[in-house]
């Protein structure tokens, strides 16, 4: 049974670096690739970014600075490094999977940038 | 990058009727290999995104046959028939054809 799980703080202090942890099963990180999307409160869905099966990324032009995205394939999990955090990167963060097509994501994790 | 405009930000209908959302694409989604990059997915609240149709048409496994996805190009619908009260839900597209991938602003379907 394929599932992502999103973990991290909920809480994050402006300027400050935003470290979330997807931990996937019911497949391989060696044969799809995972991605990270965000939603602001009540906006839409921004994707920000992927790692592929063979351990390439490729980030959204607009987060490139800011944004690192790695993975451990022994632990099947996949990370999202993102600094100098602003208010407007609260929002909830998803991780999912892709094939064809964004086939399977986790609950989200929502995250707050505040002091 | 390719922007994704869905025009209606709200369609009220009543359960029953049929319904389409459209998602207009700024180049064609249309890749060498004959398929086009666009998929469509459902957001309902406490429930996890669900993937309704990738490659414009075809329907992920155990969507129901009610859901169709049609188009080419730049200009894509999804439609709904005998809408169902679980229906009513935020519908977005994605293009995948180029990254930045994008996604629509979203069209909420609400109860007339």
């Amino acid at each position: 049974q394929v599932q992502l799980k999103e973990s991290g703080p909920g809480l994050v202090q402006p300027s400050q670096t935003l470290s979330l942890t997807c931990t996937v099963s019911g497949f391989s990180l060696t044969s799809y690739n995972v991605h990270w999307v965000r939603q602001p409160p009540g906006k839409g869905l921004e994707w920000m970014g992927r790692m592929r099966y063979n351990g390439d990324t490729s980030y959204n032009s607009a987060l490139k600075s800011r944004l690192s995205i790695s993975r451990d394939t022994s632990k099947n999990q996949v990370f999202l490094k993102m600094n100098s955090l602003q208010t407007d990167d609260t929002g909830t963060y998803y991780c999912t999977r892709s094939g064809s097509l964004f086939d399977y994501w986790g609950q989200g994790v929502m995250v707050t940038v505040s002091s | 990058q390719i922007t994704l405009t869905q025009q209606a930000e709200s369609l009220w209908i009543s359960p029953g009727e049929r319904v389409s959302i459209t998602c207009r694409a700024s180049q064609s989604l249309l890749y060498t290999d004959g398929k086009h990059y666009l998929s469509w997915y459902q957001q309902r609240p406490g429930q996890t995104t669900k993937a309704l149709i990738y490659h414009a048409s075809v329907r992920t496994d155990g969507v129901p046959t009610r859901f169709i996805g049609s188009g080419s190009g730049t200009e894509f619908t999804l439609s709904i028939e005998h809408v169902q009260p679980e229906d009513f839900a935020i519908y977005y597209c994605l293009q995948t054809l180029k990254s930045p991938f994008t996604f629509g602003s979203g069209t909420k379907l609400e109860i007339k």
